[in-house]
């Protein structure tokens, strides 16, 4: 079945400490693939995304996520977190060439030491 | 950058009764819009689609009669929880792709629903 695995519940990083959020998917093709930060009580703002060309892309806020075909993997990284950081991360893809409607991972929730 | 806006972003209501959300597109035009349901701690789920001049496309599991979904202009989508119970209380966030659903999708603010 078409899906999106994010198989970290909640992370806890020290402010300044590097950080990866983990993302899979399982599809069959190329998804298009987000990443999107959701604060308490906000919205979701989308991070990045992935369509296709060079594998690495960079996002807002510091972010950028790697797209390995080999392993079917979106994961997301920012060398320093801030405190400010401290949210809930949700991948999702885009999945089958309709486009018809966009999948979301279970989410990531990020706490920041301080 | 586009902005899609939610109203109300909390509602109380009664058991029993209906409550009506609307999502708008606020700087462009979408012929789609999409409701999701988000429960405390957990993913988005997407409810149905919404399609400008037709009907609503629901996913599995979604009661079509519950969730009424009228999408009346290219602005302005609208979703009425009826006869409403505590098991409807939830986090409802609508979202509406620029062009193509490829492309990024705005998410509103989202909707807290409280049903007493």
């Amino acid at each position: 079945a078409q899906s999106v695995t994010q198989p970290d519940i909640h992370i806890t990083v020290s402010e300044g400490a590097s950080l990866e959020l983990r993302c899979n998917y399982s599809y069959g093709a190329t998804p298009y693939l987000f990443w999107y930060v959701q604060s308490p009580g906000q919205g979701l703002q989308l991070l990045l995304k992935y369509f296709s060309g060079d594998t690495l892309v960079q996002g807002i806020k510091g972010f950028e996520a790697e797209f390995k075909r080999s392993q079917s993997s979106f994961n997301l990284r920012k060398p320093s977190v801030h405190w400010s950081d401290a949210a809930e991360y949700f991948c999702a893809a885009v999945l089958g060439s309709s486009a018809s409607k966009i999948i979301f991972g279970s989410g990531t929730r990020l706490s920041i030491r301080p | 950058g586009a902005v899609v806006s939610q109203h109300p972003s909390r509602v109380i209501c009664k058991s029993g009764t209906s409550v009506k959300i609307e999502c708008r597109s606020l700087d462009f035009q979408a012929t789609t819009m999409f409701w999701y349901r988000q429960f405390p701690k957990q993913s988005l789920m997407l409810m149905a689609t919404s399609n400008e001049g037709s009907k609503a496309t629901y996913e599995q599991g979604v009661e079509k009669d519950k969730f009424l979904i009228n999408h009346a202009s290219l602005t302005l989508s609208t979703l009425t929880v009826t006869s409403a119970h505590p098991e409807d209380s939830s986090f409802y966030i609508c979202s509406a792709p620029y062009s193509d659903l490829r492309e990024t999708q705005y998410f509103g603010p989202g909707t807290r629903l409280l049903v007493l």
